[in-house]
């Protein structure tokens, strides 16, 4: 089925480990975004993607880094994984839609803990 | 820098009855997009509804309609009829039109429960 696949699903870090989490759509959209979220704080923009090639920084970039690798696929690793950084991550892209405007699909998240 | 504030936390509502839940924005913007999502426990993230702020007619889904005063700046959702399937997580979320890149600003987001 077309979506957001997002791998892991959860994940288990100890503090100062790095990890990355992969992102591809088969969509074939221009942008994609890393989001995270924690409770009674919504989801919090960490980086973005406009197109394929260009990156940029979200409200809440330290400590991350992201890859467009091509257009399908956008991942997101963090260096050294610090408590705070315990969250739900979720990838999302977007595309235009005739009539419809603009669209964003979502994965189903990550759950990350940092122990 | 846009906000949007979902001042409650939690809200419960009886099967059958209605709901309204409530969202606040700050922009100096004239051009952007209002939405709503809901989020069940398996943490999908699934649109509920859109308004374009240009619109002055309130967006309408099924038993899901909104309620937009651009001059308040203020979006509730309401939700008619409610079923046991609407339990969840809704968010409320702001992006800019323009050049903005499609980014969404997410309120705190408010838990609802549906009792039978």
């Amino acid at each position: 089925n077309a979506g957001v696949t997002q791998t892991p699903k959860f994940q288990v870090l100890k503090t100062g480990q790095s990890m990355t989490l992969q992102c591809a759509q088969d969509m074939n959209h221009n942008s994609m975004y890393w989001y995270r979220q924690d409770p009674g704080m919504g989801l919090r923009l960490i980086y973005y993607s406009a197109s394929e090639g260009t990156t940029d920084k979200g409200e809440v970039p330290n400590g991350y880094n992201v890859s467009r690798l091509n257009k399908r696929e956008f991942s997101l690793r963090l260096e050294s994984a610090a408590p705070s950084q315990t969250s739900v991550y979720f990838c999302a892209s977007r595309a235009y839609a005739q009539g419809l405007g603009y669209g964003y699909t979502f994965g189903s998240g990550t759950r990350l803990t940092v122990v | 820098a846009q906000t949007v504030t979902q001042s409650q936390p939690e809200m419960s509502v009886q099967e059958a009855e209605t709901v309204t839940l409530s969202c606040t924005y700050d922009t100096s913007e004239s051009d952007y997009y209002l939405f709503w999502y809901k989020q069940p426990p398996s943490r999908q993230m699934i649109l509920v509804i859109r308004q374009e702020a240009y619109k002055q007619q309130n967006a309408t889904e099924n038993r899901f309609s909104v309620n937009f005063q651009k001059a308040a700046k203020s979006f509730s959702l309401k939700i008619s009829d409610s079923q046991l399937g609407d339990a969840a997580m809704y968010f409320c979320a702001y992006r800019r039109g323009g050049t903005s890149y499609g980014k969404l600003t997410f309120g705190q987001g408010t838990i609802l429960t549906v009792h039978p």
